[in-house]
């Protein structure tokens, strides 16, 4: 069954250090999304990708940068990582056509130290 | 730009009791809507969405929500809940089919607990 895995499923970073996370999708989904959990926040959109070698920045994109080499793949990397950025990761996936749902990954949780 | 608002940010409902969890959406054209759930540690799994046509729409798990354009809302219904619906809610907007944009914009989630 196709499926959008995300690892690792936890970790923790020390301030400072660069981290990245990975989300492989076997979709084979243009859209590529990576959204970050907080309290009281919802998912805010990180950063996106309508396809091979086009990224683009969401709503919180300071601090983190994303490529896309491939249709699968859409890892996100924290330059330097912050205490500001220990949250829930999401990665996420769709078609590229009007208004189809998008399908989440299980998570990353990310604890920067 | 488009947003959501989940006003109640938990509620708690006694076991076979309905429920309605509510959402307020701000998107200049008809927008796309979708509810989420998302049970403990768990990644979002779409519960119903909503593009045209019937405003009513159903949804897996016995969920069911009503696209109410003058109101701007989309609110989630369940008849009788069970001990396995609790878990976070949330609603998304999307744009609609003249967009070629598909970035979701989230609410900030309902929890629902579930009492016996």
């Amino acid at each position: 069954d196709a499926e959008i895995t995300q690892s690792p499923r936890h970790k923790i970073t020390e301030t400072g250090r660069q981290v990245t996370l990975a989300c492989h999708q076997t979709w084979n989904h243009n859209n590529m999304f990576w959204y970050r959990q907080d309290l009281g926040h919802g998912l805010r959109l990180i950063h996106y990708s309508y396809g091979v070698q086009d990224t683009n920045k969401g709503e919180v994109s300071d601090g983190y940068s994303v490529s896309r080499s491939n249709t699968e793949d859409l890892p996100l990397t924290l330059e330097s990582a912050a205490s500001s950025q220990t949250s829930v990761y999401f990665c996420a996936s769709s078609v590229q056509s009007g208004g189809t749902e998008a399908f989440f990954g299980q998570g990353t949780r990310l604890t920067v130290v | 730009a488009q947003s959501v608002t989940q006003p109640d940010i938990h509620i708690t409902v006694s076991e076979g009791a309905s429920l309605e969890l509510r959402c307020n959406y701000s998107y200049g054209a008809t927008p796309y809507l979708f509810w989420y759930v998302q049970s403990p540690g768990q990644g979002l799994q779409l519960l119903l969405k909503y593009f045209s046509g019937d405003t009513l729409v159903q949804g897996i798990k016995g969920f069911e929500a009503e696209f109410k354009r003058s109101q701007s809302s989309f609110n989630l219904r369940k008849p009788s809940v069970h001990w396995s619906d609790a878990a976070e809610y949330f609603c998304a907007v999307g744009p609609g089919v003249n967009f070629g944009n598909e970035k979701l914009t989230f609410g900030t989630g309902t929890r629902l607990t579930i009492i016996p």
